[in-house]
């Protein structure tokens, strides 16, 4: 298995852009979960999928915030308009629901800096 | 919300050494998950474990669930150890991993 890839791994914005996150989870996973995680804290949950549908959405996810997963396959997470507050680690993970013991496995990261 | 709390929250080693980290948690779970943070930020799972005990390799770890810790043991610890380890739980069951994540134990193990 490929192991889950986040593109890009860096993204340095203005504020007030907008910005858009790739992920690609394991190719037969059906769930799929963003988190976000700032400098020393651990990562909070933002939202998932299973397949195609967002089954859950955090609090934390503004209306500035939104979250796709057409087909079942990779994710978009888009920021608009985004804040200095927004800056973070947008983390990628997938799971297989009852496989494997439900681990979850997380992506490399997307490092947002908004400036 | 649930509470997870891990200490210590900093630890320094000599190569060689054992460890235990712990994790102590507010309600009862039914997901459990030990992550390492590497320095580059990458997490890589170490266990999935609600209950019972697990070994892998060096590590192993213990959730007594009826008294909501865990406990993660690092033996004979190498410079690759270096790291945070995160517990995470949740708290619904429907098999998802909406996970409560603690703030971490920053480790150094020193050559």
């Amino acid at each position: 298995d490929t192991g889950v890839s986040q593109n890009p791994r860096h993204k340095i914005t203005k504020r007030g852009q907008n910005v858009t996150f790739r992920c690609d989870p394991i190719s037969e996973h059906n769930r799929l979960y963003w988190y976000r995680q700032t400098l020393g804290q651990g990562p909070e949950f933002l939202t998932y999928f299973q397949n195609e549908a967002q089954l859950e959405k955090s609090r934390l996810l503004s209306d500035r915030f939104s979250a796709e997963r057409p087909k079942g396959s990779f994710s978009t997470l888009e920021i608009q308009r985004t804040e200095q507050g927004d800056s973070a680690m947008y983390l990628c993970a997938s799971s297989l629901r009852w496989r494997d013991g439900n681990t979850i496995y997380f992506g490399e990261g997307s490092w947002l800096t908004v400036v | 919300g649930i509470q997870v709390e891990q200490s210590p929250p900093d630890l320094i080693l000599q190569e060689g050494a054992n460890s235990t980290l712990r994790c102590n948690f507010s309600d009862s779970v039914n997901n459990l998950q030990w992550f390492h943070q590497n320095p580059w930020g990458q997490l890589i799972n170490l266990f999935y474990i609600p209950s019972g005990t697990k070994q892998n390799g060096r590590l192993s770890a213990t959730t007594v669930a009826t008294e909501r810790y865990s406990l993660l043991y690092i033996s004979s610890s190498q410079t690759t150890d270096s790291g945070v380890y995160f517990c995470a739980v949740d708290t619904q069951d429907n098999a998802g991993n909406m996970l409560t994540f603690g703030g971490g134990t920053r480790l150094m193990v020193k050559p």
